[in-house]
């Protein structure tokens, strides 16, 4: 299994404009998390999907940030207009949840985002 | 708030030795808690995971032990090696299905 695959692996843009974070889930997880990590706040969770349906988005900062999650092996994480503080590494993750709690995060290697 | 706070300062041990990594949390105890290794440039990647009612739990050269009353995990890595450097964090369970995130503990193991 090739694991939880998110691109680009690096994102260098300017204020002001849309970027676009992409994560592949494992095949036959049906639960997705967005993550954003800094050194200030660690990882944050940022929305929560169950079966392609948000669950949970309390975590999305502000109505700049949009998730999609169209079909069970695609989801998107949408920035616009991105601003210097949105720069951090913006993590997928998948699980199977079978027993809340007790499912193993598996992650993808984070995007790395820099806005100028 | 459920805040769960790990020391951020770096823990430097030599090879051989039993490192020892905090994770305090606050308000109320997590029915779960996980810990995960993150290398640098990666994602974390799930270690191990303790239930409320368990004392201790043990994986190969590491474990993990939670105290309700401490409100506090500890986590060992007996006879480390340089490969075990990278930064450990705990993670509670909130609710059913979010966990929370420490800041993370960054490890080196000298030669």
């Amino acid at each position: 299994d090739a694991g939880v695959i998110q691109s680009p692996r690096h994102e260098v843009t300017e204020m002001g404009q849309e970027v676009t974070l992409r994560c592949k889930p494992i095949s036959g997880h049906n639960s997705l998390f967005w993550y954003r990590q800094t050194m200030m706040r660690g990882l944050e969770l940022l929305i929560y999907f169950n079966n392609n349906v948000p669950i949970d988005d309390s975590g999305m900062p502000e109505d700049r940030f949009s998730a999609k999650m169209p079909n069970a092996s695609f989801s998107t994480l949408k920035i616009q207009p991105s601003e210097p503080r949105d720069s951090a590494v913006y993590f997928c993750a998948s699980s199977l949840a079978v027993q809340g709690g007790l499912e193993t995060q598996y992650f993808g290697p984070g995007t790395r985002l820099l806005v100028l | 708030s459920q805040k769960i706070e790990q020391n951020s300062e770096a823990l430097n041990i030599q090879e051989g030795k039993t490192a020892t990594l905090t994770c305090n949390y606050t308000n109320y105890s997590p029915a779960y808690l996980q810990w995960y290794r993150q290398d640098p440039g990666r994602g974390p990647v799930f270690l191990l995971l303790i239930r409320e009612n368990e004392k201790e739990k043990r994986k190969e050269r590491l474990k993990v032990t939670f105290d309700t009353t401490l409100k506090q995990s500890l986590f060992h890595i007996t006879a480390s090696q340089p490969a075990d450097s990278a930064t450990y964090l705990c993670a509670r369970l909130s609710g059913t299905y979010k966990y929370i995130f420490g800041t993370g503990t960054r490890l080196k193991v000298l030669a």
